[in-house]
């Protein structure tokens, strides 16, 4: 398997535009996470996924973010309209629901100007 | 709910002495615990993980890890460390019951010739 695959893996964008985010899992797993990275707040869970169904939204930072997972491939977090306090790097993450063990995504670093 | 803390925000180590870094939850329920490491511009890499059983585990690259439920602690420890070794090091939690997978705020490990 080639591992979790985000894309893309840089995004610059304007203060204002939307941005979507990609993260496709490890084939078989049956929980995804996204969390945020920053030097001020480290490693934030923002969301996870169990079989698809949303568990707990409640790092979700406010109603410009939002996540989906149409399908057990593939995962996107959408942020509408971006902000400057946006910039982090977002990673994607999946695990088997028997063992835990989660596996990370390169990671997408975002910055928005 | 439950909380991870890394005691440490930054551990400087000379090159082939031991280390310890430290790691502290809390949880209403019972858990999993693991650790993280991450190289620069890298996703996160695991490096041990309890689950159950023996409390002391070994993981990859000479790390090991010791579960203690009474201090609810699980320090990572190596004997000797080397230069490669430097990074940032992340303790995590999982909940058994819900799969809530959170990260302490990290550690940067510099190992110095």
């Amino acid at each position: 398997d080639a591992g979790v695959i985000q894309s893309p893996r840089h995004e610059v964008t304007e203060m204002g535009q939307e941005v979507t985010l990609r993260c496709k899992p490890i084939s078989g797993h049956n929980s995804l996470f996204w969390y945020r990275q920053t030097m001020m707040r480290g490693l934030e869970l923002l969301i996870y996924f169990n079989n698809n169904v949303p568990i707990d939204d409640s790092g979700m930072p406010e109603d410009r973010f939002s996540a989906k997972m149409p399908n057990a491939s593939f995962s996107t977090l959408k942020i509408q309209p971006s902000e400057p306090r946006d910039s982090a790097v977002y990673f994607c993450a999946s695990s088997l629901r028997t063992d835990n063990e989660a596996f990370f995504g390169q990671g997408t670093r975002l910055t928005v100007v | 709910a439950q909380s991870v803390t890394q005691l440490d925000s930054q551990v400087p180590v000379f090159e082939e002495a031991p280390v310890e870094l430290r790691c502290n939850y809390s949880s209403s329920v019972s858990v999993y615990l693991f650790w993280y490491v991450q190289y620069p511009n890298q996703g996160l890499q695991l490096l041990l993980k309890y689950l159950s059983g023996s409390t002391l585990v070994k993981g990859i690259n000479g790390f090991e890890a010791e579960f203690n439920k009474s201090q609810t602690s699980f320090h990572l420890r190596k004997p000797s460390v080397h230069i490669s070794d430097t990074a940032e090091y992340f303790c995590a939690v999982c909940s058994s019951n819900t799969g809530k997978l959170i990260f302490g705020q990290g550690t940067t490990l510099q190992v110095k010739p």
